[in-house]
């Protein structure tokens, strides 16, 4: 089975600037998470998808951050415009159904987002 | 408040000997624990999971974690660590949340070497 898949990996923009990053969770999972790990920090939670719907977005940081999950398939994260403060590794992850609530986070490699 | 510390940064431990990563956390209610691993510029992977039964849980690549209620630890155990052990080591718990949302609280990551 294909992995949880995002994209691009590295993101280099400038303040001011709009990035948009792309996950595409394990085929079936309608669960599909953002998470954020900020240098020297702990992951943070963004938010939580299931199939199309938000479920809880209370991670978002603020107003520039936009998700999407349309058609309950793959998911965007739309960062504008961005800030400095923007910059870190955005990991997305995928599970299985909702009554399966134990069931582990499967994890892309994450983008690295630079915004100088 | 819910939280997870790692009390160490980073470990270093000599190949074929134990190692030992510290976890504690405070959560309410009953904790529901994980440890991921996160290799050179790769996606987080799981390795185990608390949930209820046995306080011993065993995982993949030979680790195990043992669930103690009354210390609030769920540290990262091998008996003999390889080379290819050395990665950055995440705990995290469940938060207690609403209908199947299923947030986690991570630690800061403990970075492990071994050494040959």
């Amino acid at each position: 089975e294909a992995g949880v898949t995002q994209f691009p990996s590295h993101s280099v923009i400038e303040k001011g600037q709009t990035v948009t990053l792309r996950c595409d969770p394990i085929s079936g999972h309608d669960n599909l998470y953002w998470y954020r790990r900020v240098m020297g920090k702990e992951i943070k939670f963004l938010l939580h998808f299931v199939k199309e719907s938000k479920q809880d977005e209370s991670g978002m940081p603020n107003n520039r951050f936009l998700a999407e999950r349309t058609g309950g398939t793959y998911s965007t994260l739309k960062v504008q415009p961005a800030e400095l403060e923007d910059s870190g590794v955005y990991f997305c992850a995928s599970s299985q159904a909702v009554g399966q609530n134990n069931s582990p986070l499967h994890f892309g490699n994450g983008t690295r987002l630079t915004v100088t | 408040a819910q939280s997870v510390a790692q009390p160490e940064d980073q470990v270093n431990v000599a190949e074929g000997n134990p190692l030992t990563v510290k976890c504690t956390y405070s959560v309410s209610g009953n904790p529901y624990l994980f440890w991921y691993v996160q290799y050179p510029n790769r996606g987080l992977q799981f390795l185990l999971k608390y949930i209820t039964g046995d306080n011993l849980v065993k995982g993949s690549y030979g680790f195990e974690a043992e669930f103690n209620k009354s210390q609030t630890s769920f540290h990262l155990k091998k008996p003999s660590a390889l080379v290819s052990d050395s990665a950055l080591y995440f705990c995290a718990v469940r938060g207690y949340n609403a209908g199947n949302n299923r947030k986690l609280i991570w630690g800061l990551g403990t970075s492990l070497a071994v050494n040959p």
